[in-house]
């Protein structure tokens, strides 16, 4: 799987967009682009995922450039509970067990 | 459930002792995986249960570690001899299973397991 870079942390205000970077410059051709969040005190949630086209869902939006080589989950109104570790991995769809392996991610914490 | 269940939410044990960790994964799932997390570390994958295939046993980092998964639904964890270690949160997840596609994991609250 390729490796991902995110920033360590971030601060973002009560009701303002959060926007999360995601270097993945070696990202392969079938390898697609997944965010998981985890809550203090819980097990990880999945959030969104993509290959090569925006996503959005109820809970974000999933912007990845044309390259593919990094890309950026967006919190539209973030909230207190959106307080959280990310996590940005990339990996092929369908691999054999789809299991996860998450590193560092970014710390992003809600301020009022 | 509504959820993955996991007991006991916390174990403290002695170094040497024998425990068992338990995962009730979401009614119908076939697949599920057991993780552990250090603490301020990410996810290490330990094992991975799909159906009636053999379990991916990749993960597991010592021949004290063992899982199974009786009548594709409750699994347990098993570390024998425990060491410090291995004290960590051990966290069980389930999907709907298979390949071919993305299916979304859903984690337990996990079990924090603490060897002094």
């Amino acid at each position: 799987d390729a490796k991902t870079t995110q920033p360590p942390s971030m601060d973002c205000a009560e009701g303002r967009a959060a926007n999360l970077p995601c270097n993945h410059s070696t990202i392969s051709g079938n390898e697609y682009v997944y965010w998981y969040r985890q809550i203090h005190s819980q097990g990880p949630q999945y959030i969104i995922h993509g290959l090569k086209n925006n996503e959005t869902n109820e809970m974000a939006s999933l912007i990845i450039t044309e390259d593919r080589k990094s890309s950026t989950l967006i919190l539209p109104h973030a909230t207190l509970r959106d307080t959280a570790v990310y996590y940005c991995i990339v990996r092929v769809a369908g691999a054999a067990g789809n299991k996860l392996t998450f590193g560092g991610g970014t710390r992003v914490l809600v301020k009022p | 459930g509504a959820g993955v269940s996991q007991s006991p939410s916390n174990k403290v044990t002695e170094k040497g002792k024998d425990v068992e960790l338990r995962c009730d994964p979401i009614s119908g799932h076939t697949a599920l995986y057991w993780y552990r997390q250090s603490l301020g570390q990410g996810l290490e994958f330990l094992i991975y249960f799909q159906g009636n295939s053999a379990p991916d046993k990749s993960g597991l980092p010592s021949d004290r570690f063992s899982a199974e998964r009786t009548g594709g639904s409750v699994s347990t964890l098993t570390i024998q001899r425990t060491q410090q270690e291995d004290s960590a949160v051990y966290l069980c997840a389930s999907s709907l299973g298979g390949s071919g596609t993305y299916n979304e994991q859903f984690f337990g609250p996990g079990t924090r397991l603490t060897v002094l």
